[in-house]
């Protein structure tokens, strides 16, 4: 079981260009999220996924938008990177919406856009 | 809407001491709590929960965390760290059933540093 897991570790983008990462997740869980983490800002919730082609917003969705073709893969994409996108991006997927349920996270993706 | 306030960004602490990082959310009716870890250069592990029953909980690896209904608090206890503990440490809320998903209230995190 490899969890969940995010391509690319590290990226360097121009102000302007656009990129995606790729979230994959091996555990048949429903709910998937992307979250951006900022230095003194905990995880912010950016959008989430309840399900094989559904997609909603969360806290922070400007300049993002995200996929949800297969049950396993959520998409996260920049169409035009903005230095204010460098942050670390995290994946997770929960089994449930259970409030009760943990998340589990994927290792992250650093992103600089200069 | 939840809230969750890391009282400490960073904690520096030597190795064998004891340590204690605050975490309090704002009041609710009915509340689940979450310790996350994340190691350099790691994703964020579940370190312990509280979802109901007995007040403490613990992790298998020396930590323990006590919900306080009163305080609305749940801080994070070791009484003795080494230094492969150094690692930033979020405190989780899980809202109320919002929009048909699990939602997470973090807080900024506290950055624990064990010094031999």
């Amino acid at each position: 079981n490899a969890g969940v897991t995010q391509t690319p570790k590290f990226r360097v983008l121009k102000t302007g260009q656009s990129m995606t990462l790729l979230c994959a997740q091996d555990m048949n869980h429903e709910y998937m999220y992307w979250y951006r983490q900022d230095p003194g800002m905990g995880l912010r919730l950016i959008h989430y996924s309840v399900g094989e082609g559904t997609t909603a917003k969360g806290e922070v969705p400007d300049g993002y938008n995200v996929s949800r073709l297969k049950k396993q893969n959520f998409l996260l994409g920049l169409e035009s990177a903005a230095p204010s996108q460098t942050s670390v991006y995290f994946c997770a997927s929960s089994y449930s919406a259970h409030r009760t349920y943990e998340q589990y996270f994927g290792p992250g993706t650093r992103l600089t856009v200069t | 809407a939840q809230s969750v306030t890391q009282l400490d960004s960073q904690v520096p602490v030597f190795e064998e001491a004891p340590v204690e990082l605050r975490c309090n959310y704002s009041s609710s009716v009915s509340v689940y709590l979450f310790w996350y870890v994340q190691y350099p250069n790691q994703g964020l592990q579940l370190l312990l929960k509280y979802l109901s029953g007995s007040t403490l909980v613990k992790s298998i690896n020396g930590f323990e965390a006590e919900f306080n209904k009163s305080q609305t608090s749940f801080h994070l206890r070791k009484p003795s760290v080494h230094i492969s503990d150094t690692a930033e440490y979020f405190c989780a809320v899980s809202d109320k059933f919002s929009g048909g998903y699990n939602k997470l209230i973090f807080g900024a995190g506290t950055r624990l540093a064990v010094h031999p």
